[in-house]
């Protein structure tokens, strides 16, 4: 059981180059969330899913899209990189079965991407 | 909107003394509190929620966590740090009305246990 895993692990970019980020979990989790991570800052949502073929907005949408073609798969790109993206980005996933929508659920987190754009 | 605030950047304590990381929060509806950690170069790893019930919830690692509504705070805590509890911990809210899934989270808190 490998929890959440995330690909790459590094990646360094030109500014304007695309790229896209691979989040999976083997927990058979309904919701998985994607967040960017700056000093000072903790943690921002950028985009989250409640299920297979779903997607949303959280907190810092703009730049980035997102795919969740299979359940266990959630999928964040980049279409055309800037520096402002520089960001260490992280996935996670929950069971969505908590009270209030989810609101109780506890989050697992992959070990992150760190990504710098030049 | 919710938030969360982490008041200390950086919290230091000697090994063998209790520490206290604070947290306050401003949310709707009744909270959702959560505490993670995190390690260099690692993820978020939960630590311990508050949904309902006791005010003193009891975490992993022996670290535990005191809902005051009143003072809207969620305190964590532990009676004896050890070296390896130095980390960067996050506190985290939700609230059980509006947008359900946004899990905010306030800014860290840098503990530093010394020898």
């Amino acid at each position: 059981n490998a929890g959440v895993t995330q690909t790459p692990k590094f990646r360094v970019l030109k500014t304007g180059q695309s790229m896209t980020l691979l989040c999976a979990q083997d927990m058979n989790h309904e919701y998985m969330y994607w967040y960017r991570q700056d000093p000072g800052m903790g943690l921002r949502l950028i985009h989250y899913s409640v299920g297979e073929g779903t997607t949303a907005k959280g907190e810092v949408p703009d730049g980035y899209n997102v795919s969740r073609l299979k359940k266990q798969n959630f999928l964040l790109g980049l279409e055309s990189a800037a520096p402002s993206q520089t960001s260490v980005y992280f996935c996670a996933s929950s069971n969505g079965r908590g009270l209030a929508g989810g609101s109780t659920d506890t989050q697992y987190f992959g070990p992150g991407t760190r990504l710098t754009v030049l | 909107a919710q938030s969360v605030a982490q008041p200390e950047d950086q919290v230091n304590v000697a090994e063998g003394n209790p520490l206290t990381v604070k947290c306050t929060y401003s949310v709707s509806g009744n909270p959702y509190l959560f505490w993670y950690v995190q390690y260099p170069n690692r993820g978020l790893q939960f630590l311990l929620k508050y949904i309902t019930g006791d005010n003193l919830v009891k975490g992993s690692y022996g670290f535990e966590a005191e809902f005051n509504k009143s003072q809207t705070s969620f305190h964590l805590k532990k009676p004896s740090a050890l070296v390896s509890d130095s980390a960067l911990y996050f506190c985290a809210v939700r609230g059980s009305s509006g947008s359900a899934r946004q899990l905010t989270f306030g800014s860290g808190t840098q503990l530093t246990v010394l020898p």
